[in-house]
């Protein structure tokens, strides 16, 4: 079955230093891999996406993600965060007709 | 805004009364899903429709938990009977390719 793990329940970091929110994953078959970033009392906003083709992935508001084959890995970085950027976020993994979420990762970006 | 609308955003119920929801999905996308998040968690799938099909349900959704989606268009959720368990954020996502755009979410309280 396919599903995602996201292991640190919290990163915290100063404003300007680039952060990383971890995601490994386990499937069969290729990976569709996905992040979302959630605000306070809001529904889930897309970031990015993997389906096929470059390992790097640019998305929204200067995150990219990068999809490690051997590492089953699709970490998710900023190379400078900012504090509006505080958020959960969630690695996800596109089942037979669902999506399957980690139980996301609580960003703290510090001034 | 992703263009995915759900009404209420906030219900407060008595335990036992039935509550029903609203999704209005984005007006191109055929696919529509439920999910349901508690605190802490990521969100888990409840159900999912191609146009006006059910197609799948996860065990989650109990024989208190109907859905519908007539016209392929807006789809409804009701809970019957609710539960203090059933107090969590209901989110509704569409979808006409690999990414599913997430409403705002309504989140229901019950006493």
């Amino acid at each position: 079955a396919q599903s995602v793990a996201q292991p640190e329940d919290q990163v915290n970091v100063a404003e300007g230093n680039p952060l990383t929110v971890k995601c490994t994953y386990s499937v069969s078959g290729n990976p569709y891999l996905f992040w979302y970033v959630q605000y306070p009392n809001r529904g889930l906003q897309f970031l990015l996406k993997y389906i096929t083709g470059d390992n790097l992935v640019k998305g929204s508001y200067g995150f990219e993600a990068e999809f490690n084959k051997s590492q089953t890995s699709f970490h998710l970085k900023k190379p400078s965060a900012l504090v509006s950027d505080s958020a959960l976020y969630f690695c996800a993994v596109r089942g037979y007709n669902d999506m399957r979420f980690g139980a996301g990762t609580r960003l703290t970006v510090k001034p | 805004d992703t263009g995915v609308s759900q009404d209420p955003r906030h219900k407060i119920t008595k335990r036992g009364q039935n509550v029903t929801f609203r999704c209005d999905p984005i007006s191109e996308h055929n696919r529509l899903y439920w999910y349901r998040q508690t605190l802490g968690q990521g969100p888990e799938f409840l159900t999912y429709f191609q146009n006006e099909a059910q197609l799948e349900k996860s065990r989650l959704l109990s024989d208190r938990f109907s859905a519908e989606r007539p016209k392929g268009s807006f789809s409804t959720l009701e809970i019957q009977r609710t539960e203090q368990g059933d107090s969590a954020m209901y989110l509704c996502a569409s979808t006409s390719t690999q990414t599913q755009y997430f409403g705002p979410g309504t989140r229901l309280l019950v006493l």
